[in-house]
């Protein structure tokens, strides 16, 4: 039972560059949701979707994008990549709203020089 | 705005020594607070959903319980394996998905 998979594990990127993280969850699970996490800082949620053609921007969403074709994955998109996106991003994934976010993927660490 | 506030950052105990960790949370309309345990390289594991004030809830040596500030973590006779950092995070009502995590606090327990 993989939950919640995320790739690719680390990248480093350049400034100006673009690229897609990606997620997937086979717990079939309606609500997904991308959140980053800075040093000495709590998790901020991005983005989040609530079944499949349905997503909606959280509470730092500049410089990102998301689609969710299938119930199964949710892409996070960084068109041009800026130092401040230097952080670690984690997926999630719930069966409904009230539950939250019960699974997580275990992050995409990011480098942006 | 939304506050989580934990404390302390960083604890260090002795195997088998108890303790609580403390999450104080000023928000408006608190849905629900949960607690998360996130091992170094990993993400966040669920552990426990509170609802309303004067709710507990327990797992192996961990037992949650909220008031209408603030929640603890107790931890009975702690083990090395329970070395880990704690989030808590206060889901509240807003125009999405409102969830505010705390910044954590790192548990070492030393054999």
């Amino acid at each position: 039972n993989a939950g919640v998979t995320q790739t690719p594990k680390f990248r480093i990127l350049k400034i100006g560059q673009s690229m897609t993280l990606q997620c997937a969850q086979d717990m079939n699970h309606n609500y997904m949701y991308w959140y980053r996490q800075d040093p000495g800082m709590g998790l901020k949620l991005i983005y989040y979707s609530v079944g499949a053609g349905i997503t909606d921007k959280g509470e730092v969403p500049n410089g990102y994008n998301v689609s969710r074709s299938t119930t199964e994955d949710f892409p996070l998109r960084l068109e041009l990549a800026a130092p401040s996106q230097t952080s670690v991003y984690f997926c999630a994934s719930s069966y409904s709203s009230r539950e939250q976010p019960q699974h997580f993927g275990d992050g995409t660490r990011l480098s942006i020089l | 705005e939304d506050q989580v506030t934990q404390s302390p950052e960083a604890l260090r105990l002795q195997e088998g020594e108890s303790s609580s960790l403390n999450c104080s949370y000023t928000v408006s309309g608190l849905r629900g607070l949960f607690w998360y345990r996130q091992d170094p390289g990993k993400g966040p594991e669920f552990l426990f959903t509170l609802y309303s004030a004067g709710e507990e809830k327990e797992k192996e040596r961990l037992k949650a319980t909220l008031t209408k500030k603030e929640s603890f973590l107790h931890i009975t006779a702690p083990k090395p394996e329970d070395s880990a950092t704690y989030l808590c995070a206060a889901w509240t009502s807003g125009g999405y998905q409102k969830v505010t995590f705390g910044t954590g606090t790192k548990l070492q327990v030393i054999p």
